[in-house]
């Protein structure tokens, strides 16, 4: 049973354009929420970490978002760039043995020129 | 500092060999991942540890099998490799409730 829906599952969008990808989920309750941004052929990067407490998180052209109430996440990307190329993991965070994350397939972004 | 690191970067192993992925990680950081990623796949845990002495199994342990003597080291061992784990394997490290630092990557090739 999928625990986390992103969506769309791919995107190709225009370099300087807005775009925004959405993740719902149905793990509850979790410590916190995130994002990594993982580039083909490397380990995820950790872009995010939002708390139950926190509605919105930014970092640089990024922008999180979190709804407890609906259980839906946003990653908004500002301007994009054609290094924003990549793949874009939702992960919510529970705190239990091992801090094990469960890892999607994600939302796969193309940027071009 | 030089984070997680991992050797080799890319193997060829063949059908029924053996061979160790390491993973050496200078944050002494407590928990410690191993996952593998199959192409245009997510992420799948295969052993973590939360400490030195300490291991557990994740969702794919099958002909896996990792051992943590001391916290800087990770070690992942393949036994009778099957081409079903050509895929790429990364380490990660963690302190509690922090975010994961992933290496960057073996990429392994069974034949």
């Amino acid at each position: 049973k999928n625990q986390v829906e992103q969506s769309p599952q791919s995107l190709i969008i225009l370099e300087g354009k807005n775009c925004t990808l959405q993740c719902n989920y149905t793990v509850s309750p979790f410590s916190n929420l995130r994002w990594y941004k993982q580039d083909t052929g490397r380990g995820p990067v950790s872009l995010t970490i939002m708390t139950f407490s926190e509605n919105t998180k930014s970092n640089g052209r990024y922008t999180a978002t979190l709804d407890a109430d609906t259980k839906q996440s946003s990653l908004h990307i500002t301007a994009s760039q054609l290094s924003d190329s990549a793949s874009y993991i939702c992960v919510p965070f529970i705190k239990a043995a091992g801090n094990k994350l469960t890892f999607g397939g994600g939302t796969r972004v193309l940027v071009k020129p | 500092n030089a984070g997680v690191t991992q050797t080799p970067k890319f193997h060829i192993l063949k059908i029924g060999q053996s061979m160790t992925l390491q993973c050496t990680q200078d944050m002494n950081h407590n928990y410690m991942y191993w996952y593998r990623q199959d192409p245009g796949m997510g992420l799948k845990l295969i052993y973590y540890s939360v400490g030195a002495g300490i291991t557990d199994k994740g969702e794919v342990p099958n002909g896996y099998n990792v051992s943590r003597s001391t916290t800087e080291d990770f070690p992942l061992r393949l036994e009778l490799a099957a081409p079903s784990q050509t895929s790429v394997y990364f380490c990660a490290t963690a302190g509690a409730m922090e975010t994961q630092y992933f290496g960057p990557g073996t990429r392994l090739l069974v034949l």
